[in-house]
């Protein structure tokens, strides 16, 4: 089945405390986003991988890291966690850049982050 | 001025009824459109691409007015599994609103 899988679904974390947010597709995308959502602003693009070894920031790139080293796999990296890092986080795929603004993106299924 | 806005609602309609979303976005070159359901907690699911022309799937019809920069959703017979959050996404980087709250009532 073709999709975009998340790991964790659910996170409770301290402040400071290292974390990583998996996202694999199985579908040979060569673009993946991560975006927040949260209550009143919808969902915030964070970063996004146009293929392999190429990474951009999106609109809300602060405190965050990712990496995209091999085409399946965007993980998002909080080397830090705060507080107003707690939201519903989401991966995305597409076929290729261009693609997303014929097509859309396929999204995974979520992870909701709490940090305290 | 926010690049895409939604009324946040809630839209509380019964069964059956016709209801309508509007989406305006700040970008006058935006080129492609998109509306997408988000069920509570669940991730956003394509719902349909938004065509120059118009477009309609089922009870389901999306429009473009790029005069008055906005696209719409009109949903008709409402039902009960229509109840959703309904986003409106613009342009080839995808800006998404916040999103309008349907509720479909008995």
């Amino acid at each position: 089945e073709a999709q975009v899988t998340q790991n964790p679904r659910y996170l409770i974390t301290v402040t400071g405390k290292k974390l990583t947010v998996t996202c694999s597709q199985n579908m040979n995308h060569e673009y993946m986003s991560w975006y927040r959502q949260d209550p009143g602003l919808g969902l915030r693009q964070i970063y996004y991988s146009m293929n392999v070894e190429v990474t951009d920031k999106g609109d809300v790139p602060e405190g965050y890291k990712v990496s995209r080293k091999e085409k399946r796999n965007f993980p998002l990296i909080l080397e830090s966690p705060s507080p107003n890092q707690t939201s519903l986080y989401f991966c995305a795929s597409s076929l290729f850049p261009g693609s997303v603004a014929n097509y859309g993106y396929t999204f995974g299924s979520g992870t909701r982050l709490t940090v305290v | 001025r926010k690049e895409v806005e939604q009324d946040p609602g809630p839209f509380n309609v019964p069964e059956g009824a016709t209801v309508a979303f509007n989406c305006t976005y700040s970008n006058s070159a935006s080129q492609s459109f998109f509306w997408y359901r988000q069920d509570c907690r669940k991730e956003p699911k394509l719902l349909m691409s938004v065509y120059s022309s118009g477009n309609e799937d089922g009870r389901f019809t999306a429009q473009l007015n790029r005069a008055s920069q906005y696209i719409s959703l009109l949903i008709r017979d409402s039902k009960l599994s229509d109840s959703a959050t309904y986003l409106c996404v613009v342009n080839n980087d995808m800006r998404f609103g916040a999103g309008t709250r349907l509720t479909v009532k008995p």
